[in-house]
């Protein structure tokens, strides 16, 4: 099976645009998390999808959106960005919610400028 | 805030030594999980230890989960120049949100 994957993988912006990234899961997974990395704060949950409805949300301003389609797949969006936006957003899938490894994407880079 | 507590934040070794890396949570888990990043990069998944294990191996990989301690291990043993990466704890809480709760790492370096 193909992998996580994240579109796109690296991002430039400027303060105050938004962004959308976009994440296709494995096939058959249904559930998709985001997850924000920065060398202050670490790993930090932002958001998990199971059928196209928000399961859980993590400590993050409502400029951070997301979204499942019906055939899994996933987009989060970010408005008003910030230069502290800046960060890799990494994606990952699972078939179910709980007690399932979590499959990671290789993440997309977001640069604000 | 992160719930788990890694150490040391940074390891270094020579080649072909065996390399222990430390986990310590704070909340009743369903699961911990380890994973590997090189370099900003994506997380690669190692290894998925559930509550009622208490050690799991997959090739040069041996984990140890203690959870009247709340802590895990993970010891890489013969280490390889391409183990050289960061890695990553993760407990999958047992009670509210079903996410993945990270550790700030251990960065692994092995020297030839």
């Amino acid at each position: 099976k193909a992998g996580v994957t994240q579109t796109p993988r690296y991002l430039i912006k400027t303060r105050g645009q938004q962004v959308t990234l976009s994440c296709s899961p494995i096939s058959g997974h249904r559930s998709v998390s985001w997850y924000q990395q920065t060398p202050g704060q670490g790993l930090q949950f932002l958001f998990e999808y199971f059928s196209e409805t928000q399961r859980n949300k993590g400590n993050f301003p409502g400029r951070f959106s997301g979204r499942q389609f019906s055939n899994s797949r996933s987009e989060m969006n970010v408005s008003t960005l910030e230069l502290g936006d800046s960060a890799l957003y990494l994606c990952a899938s699972r078939p179910g919610l709980a007690g399932d490894t979590q499959y990671f994407g290789p993440g997309t880079r977001l640069t604000v400028l | 805030s992160q719930q788990g507590e890694e150490d040391p934040q940074a390891l270094s070794i020579q080649e072909g030594e065996n390399a222990t890396m430390n986990c310590s949570y704070k909340t009743s888990i369903n699961n911990l999980q380890w994973y590997r990043q090189n370099s900003g990069r994506g997380l690669v998944h190692l290894i998925l230890i559930r509550s009622n294990e208490r050690e799991k191996h997959s090739g040069r990989l041996r984990v140890t989960l203690d959870t009247s301690k709340k802590s895990s291990s993970l010891l890489i043993t013969a280490s390889r120049a391409a183990d050289t990466a960061s890695y990553f704890c993760a407990t999958d809480a047992s009670h509210g949100a079903q996410k993945l709760v990270f550790g700030q790492g251990t960065r692994l370096t092995i020297n030839p």
